[in-house]
């Protein structure tokens, strides 16, 4: 069957102190990987998306990896508004359509 | 300003009746998806379109019906045979690099 999982559920931080959030994942294929940011009460926003094992993103404080196994996000010297809760989801190679998603890490980051 | 607009924000629902949802894009995307997340789980995903006129089953389609019959709209109706339709609805829709999100609604059953 295919799965996404996210560790930790949540995780938080001091201003400053840097950490990664994990999301591993056993699927048949896979075509894509796929990073959100979700606040409360609102709909996910992208962040990334990672293709092939090696590929990192960046975008300000995060960079995004990839190996055949799971993903990485990375958060460098966060701030209190990178409190959210990060989503990773599949695509899957045989159904170009079908996103699977993990549940979830919920960051709290305090100042 | 290019991107997915829901309405309402909030809904409530009384036992037996049907209600829906909207989903507009702007994006010129062919292919928009239904979501619902409960607290807990992951987005689970309920209908999907690629094209007007075309529409497949998610993982939890009962209870839900859709219908496309415009590229910009793609509605839900929750209906009265969806047992626990208490939950957030998110729309989507696929372009590249990936799937965008509508701003969702929170629907409650009364």
């Amino acid at each position: 069957e295919d799965q996404v999982t996210q560790s930790p559920e949540a995780l938080r931080l001091q201003e400053g102190e840097s950490s990664s959030l994990n999301c591993s994942y056993t699927v048949s294929g896979l075509r894509g990987l796929f990073w959100y940011r979700q606040d409360p009460g609102k709909g996910p926003e992208f962040l990334f998306t990672l293709y092939s094992a090696g590929e990192e993103k960046e975008k300000e404080r995060l960079k995004a990896t990839l190996t055949k196994k799971e993903s990485f996000l990375h958060i460098t010297a966060p701030k209190p508004e990178d409190s959210a809760t990060y989503l990773c989801a599949v695509l899957l190679s045989y159904n170009t359509d079908k996103l699977i998603f993990g549940t979830g890490t919920r960051l709290q980051v305090f100042p | 300003d290019g991107g997915i607009t829901q309405s309402p924000k909030y809904l409530f629902r009384k036992e037996g009746q049907n209600v829906t949802l909207s989903c507009e894009q702007n994006l010129n995307h062919d292919a928009m998806y239904w979501y619902r997340q409960d607290p807990g789980q992951g987005l689970r995903l309920i209908y999907y379109s690629q094209i007007v006129n075309d529409f497949q089953k998610g993982d939890i389609a009962e209870g839900y019906s859709v219908s496309r019959e415009k590229k910009e709209s793609f509605p839900l109706t929750v209906t009265s045979a969806q047992k626990n339709p208490t939950a957030f609805y998110l729309c989507a829709s696929s372009g590249l690099p990936g799937q965008f999100f509508g701003p969702g609604t929170r629907l409650t059953v009364l």
